[in-house]
């Protein structure tokens, strides 16, 4: 089955401990990015990948870091979470080029107190 | 960068009856424009998409109309039932950046139809 896998779905962290969220696709697709979810301001990009070894910024990058070493998966990296953080992250991936179809994960939900 | 812009908010209406959502965009190149539904506990999932090259799209009791001089597209269901209740993203690609594939999303409809 295609899909977009995320872990963990749910997450309770401490200020400035370092944490991975996992993301990992079985389409072989070219194109994967980021997003949070927060209410009233709906998805907005993290971080974006064009292919491997190949990443940029998007509208919110701040605290956040990723690496794309292998196609298929895309880590997101807080290396010192704040409560500002907290929020609902979702990872996707498309094939490559405009006008193509993104599939999403099924969410991580992050709580930083 | 693009910014979309998306309307309502919140809205219910009564089952059977229709649903229209509308957006806003501001960047010119921006040549795609999808439409995703989230239900509750699950990540967006796409329900219908055009082109810019089209002016509209019908799929069963969903449809989207384009009009790019307005630079505003819509989203149309009709005979809506409760299983339609969700929230709904519209999205327009950022055309603007060469070789790149970057969604702008709106902020979201809260969708509920009441039985």
């Amino acid at each position: 089955e295609a899909q977009v896998t995320q872990n963990p779905r749910y997450l309770i962290t401490v200020t400035g401990k370092k944490l991975t969220v996992t993301c990992s696709q079985n389409m072989n697709h070219e194109y994967m990015s980021w997003y949070r979810q927060d209410p009233g301001l709906g998805l907005r990009q993290i971080y974006y990948s064009m292919n491997v070894e190949v990443t940029d910024k998007g509208d919110v990058p701040e605290g956040y870091k990723v690496s794309r070493k292998e196609k298929r998966n895309f880590p997101l990296i807080l290396e010192s979470p704040s409560p500002n953080q907290t929020s609902l992250y979702f990872c996707a991936s498309s094939l490559q080029g405009k006008g193509t179809e993104a599939f999403f994960g099924q969410g991580t939900r992050l709580t930083v107190v | 960068g693009e910014n979309v812009e998306q309307h309502p908010s919140t809205l219910s209406v009564q089952e059977g009856d229709s649903a229209v959502i509308k957006c806003t965009y501001s960047d010119s190149a921006s040549n795609y424009f999808p439409w995703y539904k989230q239900e509750l506990g699950k990540g967006p999932q796409l329900i219908i998409d055009i082109r810019s090259n089209v002016g509209e799209k019908k799929d069963q009791r969903i449809a989207v109309t384009l009009n790019k001089t307005a630079k505003h597209f819509s989203l149309h269901i009709t005979e809506t039932q409760p299983e339609d209740s969700a929230v709904y993203f519209c999205a327009a690609n950022v055309g603007s950046k060469a070789g790149s594939y970057q969604l702008t999303f709106g902020k979201g409809t809260k969708l509920s139809v009441i039985p």
